[in-house]
């Protein structure tokens, strides 16, 4: 089964651009979430989206948003690019399994997407 | 303070050594405990995926949950080289299914 996929894998924008992410989840999987990795501050969770709605967010501005389509895959967006946007997108999939009532839910990462703002 | 907090590292350890990595956290919600291995420029990779209290084992590695101390721990038998790598722990509550809160993780180096 292909695992997760992100494009594009690295990016250059100036301050004040906006960049669009996109991320394909594992075949069957419903749950696309989103997090940004810097050294400073480690993973950071964005969003989670499901059934194209948007499930979780972070605490993250407005300039940060996303999206999910009919086919579970997704996209997120920065606007107004800052110097401190910079750093590795990453997405993950996973999927519902229940079992005894408990959810299975094992997320499965991306690559990444590297983004530079300069 | 951080939700998660990792011993932050690094780690340098000779080849066949034991390793022991660990996590505390602050939330009682958090039922699910994972940890990831990321290598450079890669994503994280799932290694363990614990629900509440207990151990796991799987070929080399060990994750062990004491809910009671927050505490959560990931043990490596006979380290390689091809272990170094960061080691992150994360942790979710049953009802944010997408949503994992993650240390800040422990870079490993095991040398031949």
């Amino acid at each position: 089964k292909a695992g997760v996929t992100q494009t594009p894998r690295y990016l250059i924008k100036t301050r004040g651009q906006q960049v669009t992410l996109s991320c394909s989840p594992i075949s069957g999987h419903r749950s696309v979430s989103w997090y940004q990795q810097t050294p400073g501050q480690g993973l950071q969770f964005l969003f989670e989206y499901f059934s194209e709605t948007q499930r979780n967010k972070g605490n993250f501005p407005g300039r940060f948003s996303g999206r999910q389509f009919s086919n579970s895959r997704s996209e997120m967006n920065v606007s107004t690019l800052e110097l401190g946007d910079s750093a590795l997108y990453l997405c993950a999939s996973s999927s519902p399994i229940g079992t005894s009532g408990r959810q299975g839910n094992e997320q499965f990462f991306g690559p990444g997407t590297r983004l530079t703002v300069l | 303070q951080k939700e998660v907090e990792q011993d932050p590292g690094p780690l340098s350890v000779p080849e066949g050594a034991i390793v022991s990595l660990n996590c505390t956290y602050s939330n009682s919600a958090f039922q699910y405990f994972m940890w990831y291995r990321q290598y450079s420029r890669k994503g994280p990779e799932l290694l363990m995926y614990t629900y509440s209290s207990g151990n796991k084992e799987d070929g080399r590695f060990t994750a062990q949950v004491d809910k009671s101390s927050k505490y959560i721990s990931l043990f490596i038998r006979d380290s390689q080289p091809s272990d170094s790598a960061t080691y992150l722990c994360a942790m979710r509550r049953q009802t944010n299914a997408g949503k994992s809160t993650f240390g800040d993780g422990t870079t490993l180096t095991v040398k031949p």
